[in-house]
């Protein structure tokens, strides 16, 4: 049963786009998390917010934002794409962050960058 | 480097075969959950073991923390068991790094 929504699940545009993802949890979780996977199905973390604070960003590019209006909701924004931002996002939330709590995670947004 | 290593990355079986999946660490653990990942599709928990072993039907998950591994035993597989099977660790308390995956493709 999905209690974690993306949208929008597919989207094909132009190097130098905008796009945004969005992402909303009913679980009442404190942490959500935007993921990066890859052509060989390698997850990477990308960022993690709890209760609207940022407690993890990796090195990822500056083009990359998350945008939260609250602990429901984890936007994930790309200005300007490039062809190596080809990939699915995946959004998950947890109970509180990291050990001791499992992910649930949506059923991802595959992006397509021509 | 990887903190996470998923061996076999590929696996066939015949229906009805069992199948041992390892997930071996680097660095001390936090957590270990394993996640099954449909062909396109989202990740569901399959097991969340920090330590000990857990039953769950027909899947079996074993970690050893001084041995810094965790393995998933599925028995009497079933064409519906193919897909990717991914380990993620929980070094401290916030991050999950996940593992390449195994690949699991069961034929009739």
């Amino acid at each position: 049963e999905t209690a974690v929504f993306q949208t929008p699940n597919y989207h094909v545009t132009q190097v130098g786009n905008e796009v945004s993802f969005n992402c909303k949890q009913t679980l009442g979780h404190d942490t959500m998390y935007w993921y990066k996977q890859d052509s060989k199905k390698l997850l990477k973390i990308m960022f993690s917010y709890n209760n609207k604070q940022l407690i993890v960003n990796e090195t990822v590019p500056r083009r990359f934002s998350p945008q939260s209006s609250d602990k429901a909701h984890l936007n994930l924004r790309i200005k300007s794409v490039e062809p190596e931002d080809s990939a699915v996002y995946l959004c998950a939330s947890s109970p509180t962050g990291g050990g001791g709590n499992t992910l649930y995670f949506g059923e991802g947004s595959r992006l397509i960058v021509v | 480097g990887q903190q996470v290593q998923q061996s076999p990355a590929s696996l066939v079986l015949q229906e009805g075969e069992n199948a041992e999946l390892q997930c071996n660490f680097s660095t001390s653990l936090n957590s270990m959950q394993w996640f099954y990942q449909r062909p396109g599709g989202s990740l569901v928990s399959l097991f969340y073991n920090p330590s000990g072993t857990k039953h769950s039907g027909r899947l079996t998950s074993t970690t050893v923390i001084k041995e810094r591994r965790s393995s998933l035993h599925i028995s009497s597989s079933q064409t519906t068991d193919s897909g990717t099977y991914l380990c993620a660790l929980v070094p401290g308390y916030q991050n999950f790094y996940f593992g390449k995956g195994t690949s699991l493709t069961v034929i009739p």
